[in-house]
């Protein structure tokens, strides 16, 4: 168990150019989140999964954001047409199968910084 | 809406110090609460969680967190501090009973251990 990975840890993008971010969850969990941190703040919930199905997003989630996870495994999230609002850390994590207290567990993070 | 509340953004004390980091939450409806820990620059580590049972529970570092039902609080304590606790504590709610599965979390609290 390696534990939930991010990739890229740091991503510098302008104004207008699409993103993308990777989360390789912890190998047996069959949730994956995604959540957002903005400085001074707590992680705020984007977008939940169960295997492949997108289940829940949150009102946060604008149309210029757009989260896979085709095979149930690793996901990615896809920020369109950047805007310096965007410039947050974000958060994957996974927890284990219903019944097992859904505590989450989370990875290192992607810090974008849109200039 | 839920929510959860941590009054103090900072809490400065000494080494060998106790410190109380207060949380509290707002829900009509059963709750699992957790208190997570950043540490700089890395992500979110689950630091103890209630699900049921003993209201008081333990990390396998020295902190302990009270469940008090009738104030709605989960304070975490510590009897005795060490430098390297100094990092942020994030307290978070899971709501059971239309809550979705998504983490609630408090806007955290910095915890600056001196010597």
């Amino acid at each position: 168990d390696t534990g939930v990975s991010q990739d890229p840890r740091h991503k510098i993008t302008k104004r207008g150019q699409n993103v993308t971010f990777r989360c390789d969850p912890i190998s047996e969990h069959n949730r994956l989140y995604w959540y957002r941190q903005t400085l001074g703040q707590g992680p705020e919930f984007l977008t939940y999964f169960q295997n492949e199905a997108q289940l829940e997003k949150s009102r946060l989630l604008s149309d210029r954001f757009s989260a896979e996870r085709p095979k149930g495994s690793f996901s990615t999230l896809e920020i369109q047409r950047t805007e310096q609002g965007d410039s947050a850390m974000y958060l994957c994590a996974s927890s284990p199968v219903e019944g097992r207290g859904y505590e989450q567990y989370f990875g290192p993070g992607t810090r974008l910084t849109v200039t | 809406a839920q929510s959860v509340t941590q009054l103090d953004s900072q809490v400065p004390v000494f080494e060998e110090a106790p410190v109380e980091l207060r949380c509290n939450y707002s829900s009509s409806v059963s709750v699992y609460l957790f208190w997570y820990v950043q540490y700089p620059n890395q992500g979110l580590q689950l630091l103890l969680k209630y699900l049921s049972g003993s209201t008081l529970v333990e990390s396998i570092n020295g902190f302990e967190a009270e469940f008090n039902k009738s104030q709605t609080s989960f304070h975490l304590r510590k009897p005795s501090v060490h430098i390297s606790d100094t990092a942020e504590y994030f307290c978070a709610v899971h709501i059971l009973t239309g809550g979705g599965n998504k983490l609630t979390f408090g806007t955290g609290t910095q915890l600056k251990v001196e010597l």
